[in-house]
């Protein structure tokens, strides 16, 4: 059975923190890793990962996947209350069609 | 405003009952897919459909059933509800049969059974 891990559950730090979010995976046939972030209600989309060492960057946040180690990374710098969420990491692997496995997610608090 | 709309927003019901959940995809959005979100599953793919036909199938009970219109609105049935089936309930939209790069999420139904 496909398994995505999300580390750590949850994590409170104050504004201008650096924090890195981890999500390991095994899956048959992987094809792509998705990063999404939930705040109060719908999961909004942040990065999709298909290729091993090739950093996705968007304003202080940036992403990395590793094929080898079968894990990604989330870096968000100088964190800033906007950025409390939880955060999702999703894996897919294609078999026929797309079914897409979800992790539980990480829980981010930013203190001002 | 991801351009998805989901109603009701809320949802309280008994056990027992059947519920039907709406979803209006993206304009111009073929797929839709149904979530289930509780605290402790996380979220869970349901169901996809595709222009009308169911595309991909997931963790979805023998009490649900899903359907895709010609207008591309989506109905997720839920029926004889027990108290595990309280959650979260998203759908999200796509352009393509399957995802090139990002799903589009409604707000969500949060559904309570009593």
């Amino acid at each position: 059975e496909d398994k995505v891990v999300q580390s750590p559950l949850s994590l409170v730090v104050h504004e201008g923190d650096t924090v890195t979010l981890n999500c390991s995976y095994e899956v048959t046939n992987f094809r792509s890793l998705l990063w999404y972030k939930q705040e109060k209600k719908a999961p909004t989309f942040l990065f999709m990962l298909t290729s091993s060492g090739i950093e996705k960057k968007s304003g202080r946040l940036s992403s990395i996947l590793d094929k080898k180690e079968l894990f990604s990374i989330l870096n968000i710098t100088a964190t800033q209350t906007g950025d409390s969420a939880v955060y999702l990491c999703a894996v897919e692997a294609p078999g026929g069609s797309y079914i897409p496995t979800f992790g539980r997610g990480t829980s981010l608090i930013v203190h001002p | 405003d991801s351009g998805v709309t989901q109603t009701p927003k809320h949802l309280i019901t008994a056990t027992g009952q059947r519920v039907t959940l709406r979803c209006s995809p993206r304009s111009g959005d073929l797929s839709v897919y149904w979530y289930q979100q509780s605290l402790d599953q996380g979220l869970q793919f349901l169901i996809q459909y595709y222009n009308g036909e169911e595309r991909a199938k997931g963790n979805i009970l023998e009490r649900f059933s899903a359907q895709q219109f010609p207008d591309l609105h989506s109905e997720l049935n839920l029926s004889s509800l027990e108290l595990g089936d309280s959650a979260l309930y998203f759908c999200a939209s796509s352009p393509w049969d399957r995802v090139r790069n990002e799903q589009f999420f409604g707000p969500g139904t949060r559904l309570t059974v009593l």
